[in-house]
């Protein structure tokens, strides 16, 4: 079946720290992968996406590359931000199962000036 | 503008009650959805509708009823709401199963 794992939480950076919040999956067929941030008390957004194997979605100074050797898509930031504090949701996409989304359980990230 | 709203953003009832939960969404999309996020943060599908139709219904209890009267609404109705049900409900929308999802800001539900 599909699932996705991420490393657990909470994580607590000081400001500038670099970034790297792990994430694997499990899948029948071929998925697209996502980031999605949460900030505080408002919804889901989709942070970047990757839809084919070494394909690196970035946004915001945010990178995640699509490994299927290892069945990876770890989010990576050089420099956060105290603006970056959010839950932070890997998650994939499979065609196979009619594009239905599977979210890990997110990651709480807290930037500390 | 706001693509995906839900009303209310909180909501705090005894058990046993009947409430609703209203989704809109003004991007035209052809799929919604919603989800409920536990206290672990943990998403997990509960229903998906396409142009009206269901067409997922993850063993949700029959408590839980989506409503969806044209293609813009997708309202969730939970009758007889117990302590279990206390989570964040969140309303997603999706122009095709294929493309990104749109959520709204969530629904805080807590049952007392």
């Amino acid at each position: 079946g599909n699932s996705v794992t991420q490393m657990e939480g909470p994580v607590t950076l000081s400001e500038e720290a670099f970034l790297t919040i792990n994430c694997t999956y499990t899948a029948t067929g071929y998925p697209s992968l996502f980031w999605y941030v949460q900030y505080p008390g408002e919804g889901l957004q989709l942070l970047l996406k990757a839809t084919k194997a070494d394909d690196k979605g970035s946004n915001k100074g945010f990178e995640a590359t699509y490994r299927k050797e290892t069945t990876s898509f770890h989010l990576e930031k050089g420099s956060v931000q105290v603006s970056d504090s959010a839950v932070y949701f890997c998650a994939l996409r499979d065609y196979n199962t009619g594009n239905q989304f599977y979210f890990g359980t997110g990651t709480s990230l807290t930037v500390i000036p | 503008d706001t693509a995906v709203s839900q009303t209310p953003k909180y909501l705090v009832t005894q058990m046993g009650n009947d409430k609703s939960i209203k989704c809109e969404q003004n991007l035209g999309h052809d799929t919604m959805y919603w989800y409920k996020q536990d206290s672990k943060k943990f998403l997990k599908i509960m229903f998906s509708y396409n142009n009206k139709e269901l067409i997922i219904n993850e063993t949700v209890p029959n408590r839980f009823s989506p409503k969806s009267p044209d293609k813009a609404h997708l309202n969730l109705h939970i009758n007889s709401l117990e302590l279990g049900d206390s989570a964040v409900y969140f309303c997603a929308s999706r122009l095709t199963p294929a493309t990104e999802a749109f959520f709204g800001q969530g629904t805080r539900l807590t049952v007392v």
